[in-house]
């Protein structure tokens, strides 16, 4: 059973625009959360990272938000560029080695 | 930097043979991993380990065997390779300290078995 749900295989913006990508997550005890950025062709290289005990990350374009009563995280990409555009996938873990990941979303950033 | 390497990139096999998939890492992590990537499923673990000749069942060991006897290296075996196993690899290592929970990744092995 997927324990980590990225429900929107795709999802296009505009240059300049906002990105949101979601990902929700069925056990409670997860409490490291990483998202990933992955280029057809090569592997899945760490884009952020967030612990429970925070609800808000930032890395110059990228923040994640934590919702844990909804079991839910987002990653903002702000403004989104055309080199944005790839496979973003979120990681979920309790033990802080074995990560449990979501099924990905396709970005496209339009110029 | 960190670097990963995977033996090959793209490799093609029978059904039936023994398939070896090799992955190097040379920033001396003690974790390293083997993934599988299909479609709409995401990636999802197969073995890991942590520390010489240790190993870890992930959700989908089935028909997979590791092998791990140099800190650097991580071998990831299929015994009898069928279709199913088709899909790319990606093999990843991260450290086992808890400042720091990134996974670094190779480059992935596309695997077809015919």
């Amino acid at each position: 059973d997927q324990q980590v749900k990225q429900n929107s295989p795709s999802l296009s913006v505009q240059e300049g625009r906002i990105s949101i990508l979601n990902c929700d997550y069925t056990n409670s005890m997860f409490d490291y959360f990483l998202w990933y950025k992955k280029y057809p062709a090569e592997g899945p290289t760490f884009l952020i990272s967030i612990s429970s005990i925070k609800d808000k990350n930032e890395d110059g374009r990228f923040t994640v938000f934590l919702n844990k009563s909804a079991k839910h995280l987002s990653l903002h990409i702000v403004p989104s560029q055309p080199g944005d555009s790839a496979v973003y996938f979120c990681a979920a873990s309790f033990t802080g080695n074995q990560f449990y990941f979501g099924t990905g979303t396709s970005l496209t950033v339009i110029p | 930097d960190v670097k990963v390497t995977q033996s090959s990139r793209y490799l093609v096999k029978r059904t039936g043979e023994k398939v070896f998939l090799e992955c190097v890492q040379d920033m001396d992590h003690e974790n390293m991993f083997w993934y599988r990537q299909d479609p709409g499923l995401g990636l999802r673990l197969i073995y890991f380990s942590y520390d010489v000749k240790m190993k870890e069942k992930g959700d989908i060991p089935e028909g997979y065997s590791v092998s791990r006897e140099k800190k650097e290296r991580f071998s990831l075996i299929l015994e009898s390779a069928s279709t199913n196993q088709t899909s790319m690899y990606l093999c990843a290592s991260s450290l086992l300290q808890h400042s720091s929970y990134e996974q670094y990744f190779g480059p992935g092995t596309r695997l077809t078995v015919t």
